[in-house]
């Protein structure tokens, strides 16, 4: 079967750097996202990896090994606003998207 | 962001009603998705719609009907819903299918509460 796996919930205090990891086992491999989902909103798009590397965004980078199925999101100057659930999701050999449940960030003062 | 907006927000209904879930999308995109996204659970992908052409139908049971006008306009018609199937309903789109690194946006979801 198809899979990913992220931590159910992490916390981390405002103003330092969080990793969140993600391992995913797919049928095939065409892409890895990330989403941001504040709770009770829409989740949003952060990035996407096709290519083993960090893309770097602003406060926000992402790596791919695809060797390895894994990727992390790593959040840098971390500010309370980043409260949020991490989404991350797998395109397989037949693009279909393949989600994880989620990792809520818990962000404290 | 409104690029894909849903209505309405929030909805309680009892198992013996009928009601319908709106989506539009304002980004010119061709595919259309329903997710279900429940407490602690991956997004479950229901339905998908390329180019008004219905592709995928993940084992979604009858009692949930979707409907497909046009690019821009996706309904999902609700009747004789269960309390299992409280849940938020997510609505997406990208510009297509098939062509890998297709970046969804989402609606802000429609909240079920069925009693």
């Amino acid at each position: 079967g198809q899979n990913i796996d992220q931590p159910t919930e992490m916390t981390a205090t405002e103003g330092a750097i969080v990793q969140i990891n993600c391992t995913y086992q797919t049928s095939g491999f065409n892409g890895l996202f990330w989403y941001q989902q504040h709770a009770g909103e829409a989740p949003t798009f952060l990035s996407y990896n096709v290519l083993d590397g960090l893309e770097e965004k602003g406060r926000f980078s992402s790596f791919l090994s695809r060797s390895k199925g894994y990727s992390y999101l790593l959040l840098k100057e971390l500010q309370m606003k980043d409260s949020a659930s991490y989404l991350c999701a797998v395109y397989d050999s037949n693009y279909q998207l393949i989600w994880g449940a989620g990792t809520k960030l818990i962000i404290k003062p | 962001e409104t690029g894909v907006t849903q209505t309405p927000r929030h909805l309680v209904m009892g198992m013996t009603n009928k009601k319908s879930l709106k989506c539009e999308q304002h980004l010119g995109h061709n595919a259309m998705y329903w997710y279900k996204q429940s407490a602690k659970k991956p997004l479950e992908l229901m339905f998908v719609y390329n180019f008004k052409e219905q592709t995928e139908n993940n084992s979604v049971p009858s009692r949930f009907s979707p409907e497909c006008p046009n690019s821009s306009h996706l309904f999902l018609h609700l009747h004789t819903l269960q309390p299992e199937d409280s849940a938020l309903y997510l609505c997406a789109s990208s510009q297509a299918l098939g062509q890998g690194g297709e970046t969804q946006y989402f609606g802000p979801g429609t909240r079920l509460l069925v009693l």
